[in-house]
């Protein structure tokens, strides 16, 4: 039982690039967030997918979308990468995203955008 | 506008003492606080949870406290041992996208450093 994996782990991309980060739980989870942890910001909500079928906009979408593949996998896409968009991407999965769930969290990929 | 505000960037205590970390929120909306704790290198787990009904919540060496009329929350942990150095978050849940769905807030993290 993995839990909630991401890769790429680390990533170097120039301004303009594109590149898609994956994610994916094996716990049977309905829902699926992705955030960004920037230095002394805290996490902050890109993206999220309350079931398979269903993606909202979370405090912070500009510049990125997302796919729920299916119920396992969940994708954050960069179109068009920026020095902005430097920071540290986690991936997190909970039962039901509603209620008292706990949000169970990824090892988190590091981006660097030059 | 920080809706979930951790003041102190950092805390160093001696093995074996209590660690308190604070945690303020201003949204009365909030209706469950979570903890979660952070390694290095790694994401977060969770750690402990509140409702907004209840003013305490113990598991084990960790207890964490809500005050709702100061809007305000803390993380005992005791007795604190090395092994609990890593970033605390505090996290507050809101209804979202027009009452359907929640979502999480997250404070900026205190670095807290248990030393031997």
């Amino acid at each position: 039982n993995a839990g909630v994996t991401q890769t790429p782990k680390f990533q170097v991309l120039k301004t303009g690039q594109s590149m898609t980060l994956q994610c994916a739980q094996d716990m049977n989870h309905n829902s699926m967030y992705w955030y960004r942890q920037d230095p002394g910001m805290g996490l902050r909500l890109i993206y999220y997918s309350a079931s398979e079928g269903t993606t909202d906009k979370g405090e912070v979408p500009n510049g990125y979308n997302v796919s729920r593949l299916n119920k396992r996998e969940f994708s954050l896409r960069l179109e068009s990468a920026a020095p902005s968009q430097t920071s540290v991407y986690f991936c997190a999965s909970s039962p039901r995203g509603a209620s008292t769930d706990t949000q169970y969290f990824g090892p988190g990929t590091r981006l660097t955008v030059l | 506008d920080q809706q979930v505000k951790q003041n102190s960037p950092s805390l160093s205590v001696q093995e074996g003492r209590i660690s308190i970390l604070n945690c303020d929120y201003t949204n009365s909306m909030f209706d469950y606080f979570l903890w979660y704790k952070k390694y290095p290198a790694e994401g977060p787990t969770f750690l402990i949870s509140i409702s907004s009904i209840k003013d305490k919540n113990e598991d084990g060496r960790f207890t964490v406290f809500l005050n709702k009329s100061a809007k305000h929350l803390s993380l005992h942990i005791v007795p604190s041992q090395p092994g609990d150095s890593a970033v605390y978050f505090c996290a507050a849940r809101v209804l979202y996208s027009g009452g359907s769905n929640y979502k999480l807030t997250f404070g900026k993290g205190t670095l807290l450093t248990v030393n031997p």
